[in-house]
């Protein structure tokens, strides 16, 4: 059974620092894996997808990388800004669904 | 492009009572998802359709929840009794196909049962 853990749960930076989010997933059989932003009351936002033959993706300030054998994934925050907080969840794809982390809540103090 | 539209935004019901939510999909999405977050989970999967058939409901409370999407465009969900634990924000997301491209969340519907 596909477990998917993040770490830390929450973290609270000061402005400008770089920052890095981890995911862990027990089985490595896995199609792709995706990161995700939500806001409070919000539904989820879509960051960065890492095919399972892909090692990182790059977005603007976000790089994720994936590890597939290792079973762990990264996402890196440069530069943080206050509107970067929210709570940041992984989840990787079995088959045709996805499985979700619990989230780290982030909050970048201005 | 709009997006994945969900409805209510919020509902409050008693436990026992029954309750619905709705969700339209991204046009041309034919992969529907309606996940379960309670609160400081991550969404799990309760029920996907593929089209208008289910793929997979395997974590769906069949005693209590149903789902279905009509002509593979709009979809419900119905909680019929609802119980305390059942209290959580529900997720619709569709994706272009099974291989989850275009992956869009709506905004949810927050349900408190009191």
């Amino acid at each position: 059974k596909q477990e998917v853990t993040q770490i830390p749960a929450a973290l609270s930076v000061p402005e400008g620092e770089n920052l890095v989010l981890n995911c862990s997933f027990t089985d490595s059989a896995i199609y792709n894996l995706q990161w995700f932003r939500q806001d409070p009351g919000k539904g989820l936002t879509s960051l960065l997808l890492i095919q399972s033959s892909q090692r990182e993706q790059t977005s603007g300030r976000l790089n994720a990388s994936l590890d597939k054998s290792s079973g762990r994934s990264t996402l890196y925050i440069a530069a943080s800004q206050p509107g970067d907080s929210a709570t940041y969840l992984c989840a990787v794809r079995m088959a045709y669904k996805y499985i979700f982390g619990t989230g780290t809540r982030l909050k970048v103090l201005a | 492009e709009a997006g994945v539209a969900q409805s209510p935004r919020y509902k409050i019901i008693e436990k026992r009572q029954s309750v619905a939510f709705w969700c339209n999909p991204i046009s041309g999405h034919a992969t529907l998802y309606w996940y379960q977050q309670i609160l400081g989970q991550g969404p799990k999967l309760l029920i996907q359709f593929q089209n208008n058939g289910v793929v997979d409901d395997s974590q769906l409370p069949k005693d209590r929840f149903s789902a279905e999407r009509l002509k593979g465009v709009d979809s419900t969900l119905k909680i019929q009794p609802a119980k305390l634990e059942d209290s959580a924000v529900y997720l619709c997301a569709s994706s272009e196909g099974r291989q989850g491209y275009g992956y869009t969340f709506g905004s949810g519907t927050r349900l408190t049962v009191v």
